[in-house]
């Protein structure tokens, strides 16, 4: 298996563009969760799917940023419009829904907003 | 509400020391228990988990942490560190009650001197 992937890997927008990061889940998986990377926050979540129903997007920090899952193999987060305080790494992650195994990470995508 | 703590921003050892890197959790009952290594420009890692059981859990990597409820904390240890083992350490909770998000700590960075 390829492992979970993500696109695009790095990102450099203008302020007020619309972004979209992509994530494919290791096949089998019916949890998905995105999380965002910064140095002063560390590793947040922002939002998670099981079964491609969002569950939790208490972590979603404003109304600028969608999430969806329209299948299982494939899933968008989106901000729009991006702000430079967006700039980030996002990861995407993937497992199966029981508690007791491990998430799969991608490689993350490195947004810069400018 | 989930949370994480890793006391320690950095931690410094020499090649061949034992090293520690700490964590306490809180959460509303059982826990489940994660650690993963993030090396630059990667995404994160898997290295152990513990679920039940024996209160050590062994890893990847040589790497092992010990669960301890009453002082809620799950540190992780390595007899003798590498220079390779140099990178980010996260600690991380999932609340068997309560949904399947990985919550993380803000991580550890560990810094093996040869």
């Amino acid at each position: 298996d390829a492992g979970v992937i993500q696109s695009p890997r790095h990102e450099v927008t203008e302020m007020g563009q619309e972004v979209t990061l992509r994530c494919k889940p290791i096949s089998g998986h019916n949890s998905l969760f995105w999380y965002r990377q910064t140095m002063m926050r560390g590793l947040e979540l922002l939002i998670y799917f099981n079964n491609n129903v969002p569950i939790d997007d208490s972590g979603m920090p404003e109304d600028r940023f969608s999430a969806k899952m329209p299948n299982a193999s494939f899933s968008t987060l989106k901000i729009q419009p991006s702000e430079p305080r967006d700039s980030a790494v996002y990861f995407c992650a993937s497992s199966t829904s029981t508690g007791i195994t491990e998430a799969f990470f991608g490689q993350g995508t490195r947004l810069t907003v400018v | 509400a989930q949370s994480v703590a890793q006391p320690e921003d950095q931690v410094n050892v020499a090649e061949g020391n034992p090293l520690t890197v700490k964590c306490t959790y809180s959460v509303s009952g059982n826990p489940y228990l994660f650690w993963y290594v993030q090396y630059p420009n990667r995404g994160l890692q898997f290295l152990l988990k513990y679920i039940t059981g024996d209160n050590l859990v062994k890893g990847s990597y040589g790497f092992e942490a010990e669960f301890n409820k009453s002082q809620t904390s799950f540190h992780l240890k390595k007899p003798s560190a590498l220079v390779s083992d140099s990178a980010l350490y996260f600690c991380a909770v999932r609340a068997i009650t309560s949904g399947t998000a990985l919550i993380f700590g803000k991580g550890t960075t560990l810094s093996v001197s040869s």
